[in-house]
């Protein structure tokens, strides 16, 4: 089992729709949990860190659930600009390397 | 953030032969790690960077394949050593500033082996 899972996609939806990425986690001992972007050939950029608590940046939400070793991310109102992958990343304690899921890719049509 | 830079952008090189990647980081950071990303696929963790003392390296990856160094708080190189066209990757440094676990990522290293 992957330490880190995500539905690959792709997610094709048109511009203004919602759409939301699950990912799941195997190691419970993981204690950070981020979104990175990456666009096609270059390199990840972080997105949003994920809290117990929920948070928001804009269109952008993301929540964990540590319970059930599951973070998500919504999109509200695509644009064009969205357009690509979306990597599901976590750390453990003390280590503080960072395991990736595959990514999740979405493509926003006009 | 921080302002990373990775030399060179890309390369083509000849199986059995070496090439040294190396990453450069404007501000003093402690933890830098290198990554790999294979065609198609997401990134995996080769080793942790660590200044003063050996390289700390995941599993399936070795010292003698991938030594690394790491001369001071700014700068780290990988030598990815006798090339196959197995190791025609992407090779990405990243920093981790010290913040929430938060890193941050090089332009990365296309490597290409014929």
């Amino acid at each position: 089992r992957k330490e880190v899972e995500q539905d690959p996609g792709p997610f094709n939806v048109p511009e203004g729709a919602t759409v939301a990425f699950n990912c799941t986690y195997s190691n419970s001992a993981s204690q950070s949990f981020f979104w990175y972007r990456q666009d096609c050939r270059k390199e990840p950029k972080l997105l949003m860190s994920v809290y117990s608590s929920g948070n928001e940046d804009g269109r952008f939400t993301a929540q964990l659930n540590r319970a059930s070793q599951y973070i998500s991310l919504l999109i509200r109102d695509s644009k064009l600009s969205d357009s690509a992958t979306y990597l599901c990343v976590v750390t453990d304690t003390g280590r503080r390397a960072l395991t990736f899921g595959s990514g999740t890719r979405l493509q926003v049509q006009p | 953030s921080a302002v990373i830079s990775q030399k060179p952008s890309r390369d083509i090189c000849q199986r059995g032969t070496s090439l040294t990647i190396q990453c450069q980081v404007d501000s003093q950071v402690t933890m830098m790690f290198w990554y790999r990303q294979q065609p198609g696929q997401s990134l995996t963790l080769i080793a942790t960077a660590n200044q003063g003392s050996e390289a700390t390296y995941e599993s399936g990856f070795v010292i003698d394949k991938f030594p690394i160094s790491r001369p001071n708080l700014t700068f780290s190189t990988l030598t990815v050593s006798n090339m196959s066209p197995e190791d025609s990757s992407i090779y990405l440094c990243s920093v981790d500033l010290g913040t929430r676990d938060e890193q941050y990522f090089g332009p990365g290293t296309r490597l290409t082996v014929t």
